[in-house]
């Protein structure tokens, strides 16, 4: 059983672009949750979502920043016109739908570096 | 506040206990977890503990709760230098979001 897959793992953008986060969960898991990883720091929570429903956005930034989960494929975290400090980690997380959200796996993440 | 507290490093020799500390928020949290990180990874999900337990055992990795001072601890026996790693204390609050707060990460250092 393959584990949670992100990709892709490193993505440098320039100033202005746009950067585009995907997350395939592990098979069976229905819930996917975003993280971010600042550096030197803990993850913080951004969104957690179910297919092509956004359970709790709390975390996330009010602009640029957008999360789905649609009916196929991937979760996408979009993230359009990136400034320096967007650079980070992000984490996606997945959990199955017997589990109450609390028992997350954690995918390796995709590091994002804005020049 | 939200803030999970961790003390940022600890170094130990290979072969002694670890013992890694965290204090909590919230009283009410339903479920407690240590993640490891080894450099350039993902999190790793070691174990958790639900808040009715005191303590819970995997092999080398004892987690100790005391709810009443929100204080849980991550004992790791025999420890390796494979065990090197950044460990994450997180809790999860009684609701219906699947929102895990973390602490900043203890850096585990071990000596050969």
């Amino acid at each position: 059983n393959a584990g949670v897959m992100q990709n892709p793992r490193h993505l440098v953008r320039r100033r202005g672009q746009e950067a585009r986060l995907r997350c395939s969960p592990m098979k069976g898991h229905s819930h996917v949750y975003w993280y971010r990883q600042l550096p030197e720091e803990g993850l913080k929570f951004m969104v957690y979502l179910q297919k092509e429903n956004i359970i709790d956005e709390s975390g996330m930034p009010k602009e640029r920043f957008s999360a789905e989960f649609p009916k196929e494929g991937p979760s996408i975290l979009r993230i359009q016109q990136v400034v320096r400090g967007d650079s980070a980690a992000y984490f996606c997380a997945s959990s199955p739908p017997s589990r109450g959200a609390y028992e997350q796996y954690f995918g390796p993440g995709t590091r994002l570096t804005v020049t | 506040g939200e803030d999970v507290e961790q003390s940022l490093f600890l170094s130990v020799r290979e072969g002694d206990s670890s013992v890694i500390n965290c204090t909590y928020t919230d009283s009410s949290s339903t479920y407690l977890y240590w993640y490891k990180q080894e450099p350039g990874a993902g999190l790793q999900l070691l174990t958790y503990i639900f808040s009715n337990m005191d303590m819970k055992q995997d092999q080398r990795l004892t987690v100790l709760l005391n709810k009443k001072d929100k204080h849980l601890s991550l004992r790791i026996a025999d420890t390796q230098t494979g065990d090197s790693a950044i460990y994450f204390c997180a809790e999860k609050k009684p609701s219906n979001t699947g929102k895990l707060i973390f602490g900043q990460g203890t850096t585990l250092q071990v000596k050969p």
